[in-house]
């Protein structure tokens, strides 16, 4: 069965500074990848997802993901934040003809002037 | 176009009593799942719907159950409330979930049992 984790519950950073918000997931196929965002009482909203193809994932709000099979990981990244960015981040995945999608516990991104 | 609708947004219940939660997906979109959201265990899988068929459930007791309507509307139920069911229980629609489509979520559902 696949799972994710993400290994950070909270990642406080300053304003303008970079950020990596880390994810692993486990499976025994095939996955497809995904992050999402969620701000305060709202739903999530898909940041970015890997299908195939370039590794490398580049997504909405400046964010970029990379797909490393090898060490079966899936971190996102961003080179400067905003205080905006500050939410909750959830890393997803989800198998090969699968009608399921499993979710990390999420990682808190608080972004601090 | 307007997004995934889902109501009520709030809802207060007692332990015992039974619930139902209403998510209307993006015009054209036949998946439909839904997720529990907790602070304890994240977001967990209820149950995803295609054309009126549950195609997977997650691992959730027989008292959630869930439906989906020939317009692609579907509601999720809830009977003999436990204090534990107290979460935030977000709709999610898509084109195919099966192929990966972008789900689109609502802004869901916040249940406090008492």
């Amino acid at each position: 069965a696949q799972s994710v984790t993400q290994l950070d519950s909270q990642v406080p950073v300053f304003e303008e500074a970079p950020v990596e918000l880390r994810c692993n997931y486990s499976s025994s196929v095939s996955v497809y990848l995904f992050w999402y965002v969620q701000y305060p009482n709202q739903g999530l909203q898909l940041l970015l997802k890997y299908l195939s193809g370039s590794t490398l994932v580049k997504g909405i709000n400046g964010f970029e993901a990379e797909f490393n099979k090898s060490q079966t990981s899936f971190h996102l990244r961003k080179p400067s934040v905003h205080i905006s960015d500050t939410a909750e981040y959830f890393c997803a995945v989800s198998e090969a003809g699968g009608f399921k999608t499993i979710f990390g516990a999420g990682t808190r991104l608080f972004v601090k002037a | 176009k307007a997004g995934v609708t889902q109501t009520p947004r709030y809802l207060i219940k007692t332990r015992g009593q039974q619930v139902t939660l209403s998510c209307s997906p993006i015009s054209g979109h036949r998946s439909v799942s839904w997720y529990q959201q907790t602070p304890g265990q994240g977001l967990q899988f209820l149950f995803e719907y295609f054309s009126e068929t549950q195609r997977n459930k997650g691992n959730f007791p027989g008292r959630f159950s869930g439906r989906q309507f020939s317009n692609s509307r579907s509601e999720m139920n809830v009977s003999t409330l436990e204090l534990g069911d107290s979460a935030l229980y977000l709709c999610a629609s898509s084109l195919e979930l099966a192929k990966h489509d972008t789900q689109y979520f609502g802004p869901g559902t916040r249940l406090t049992v008492l």
